[in-house]
């Protein structure tokens, strides 16, 4: 499979616990994208990267969260003391330049 | 601020019908603007539109961009209920924001049989 893989598909999870997700890009990718979706909204943007640099971070992404892309391959997003209001889709997706994003199949959240 | 704006946000039809789904934008300096699917997880690319006038076909659907009054449409002639989703556009913004890319909120087509 040569597509964008996210782990895991699923996570739940208690208040005030940490979690990590993991998101593989298409190999010749450089440019890798966080999105946060919710039910009937379309993905919000959380982060980008261009290669291993994070050149752009979303004022919805509080201290409590952080991303990684440490060797320019696959990226990782954190978030610390969850909160009932994490609860979401988290989805990554990949490009190379400014080129067509081909989407994983995300990670639900759900934070009881 | 850059924006792409999606219309209607819902939209309920029977088999067989026509639709079409607006897309209008505002960004800084423009570069492309694409279509998706999304079902129940990933979107799907449809279509990326880059010169006016020019429309891309897969099927049943089409999408046709116009740069100069800043708007795209994506038209879905004889439904099915497999049509059912979420149809998503996103601007190309060279300099923008959002890691130069900006999605609209979508708009949900239920095609009922």
């Amino acid at each position: 499979d040569t597509g964008v893989s996210q782990n895991p598909r699923h996570k739940i999870t208690k208040r005030g616990q940490n979690v990590t997700f993991r998101c593989d890009p298409i190999s010749e990718h450089n440019r890798l994208y966080w999105y946060r979706q919710t039910l009937g909204q379309g993905p919000e943007f959380l982060t980008y990267f261009q290669n291993e640099a994070q050149l752009e971070k979303s004022r919805l992404l509080s201290d409590r969260f952080s991303a990684e892309r440490p060797k320019g391959s696959f990226s990782t997003l954190e978030i610390q003391r969850t909160e009932q209001g994490d609860s979401a889709m988290y989805l990554c997706a990949s490009s190379r330049d400014l080129e067509k994003l081909f989407f994983g199949s995300g990670t639900q959240l759900s934070v009881l | 601020e850059d924006k792409v704006v999606q219309s209607p946000l819902s939209l309920v039809v029977h088999e067989g019908d026509t639709v079409t789904l607006n897309c209008s934008y505002e960004v800084t300096n423009f570069r492309s603007l694409l279509w998706y699917k999304q079902e129940k997880k990933a979107p799907t690319f449809l279509f990326m539109l880059t010169s006016s006038g020019i429309e891309k076909k897969s099927g049943r659907l089409s999408s046709i961009l116009d740069k100069k009054e800043l708007f795209s449409i994506l038209n879905i002639t004889a439904t099915q209920t497999g049509d059912s989703a979420v149809y998503l556009c996103a601007v190309v913004d060279y300099g923008g924001s959002q890691g130069n890319l900006i999605f609209g909120k979508g708009t949900k087509l239920s095609v009922k049989p």
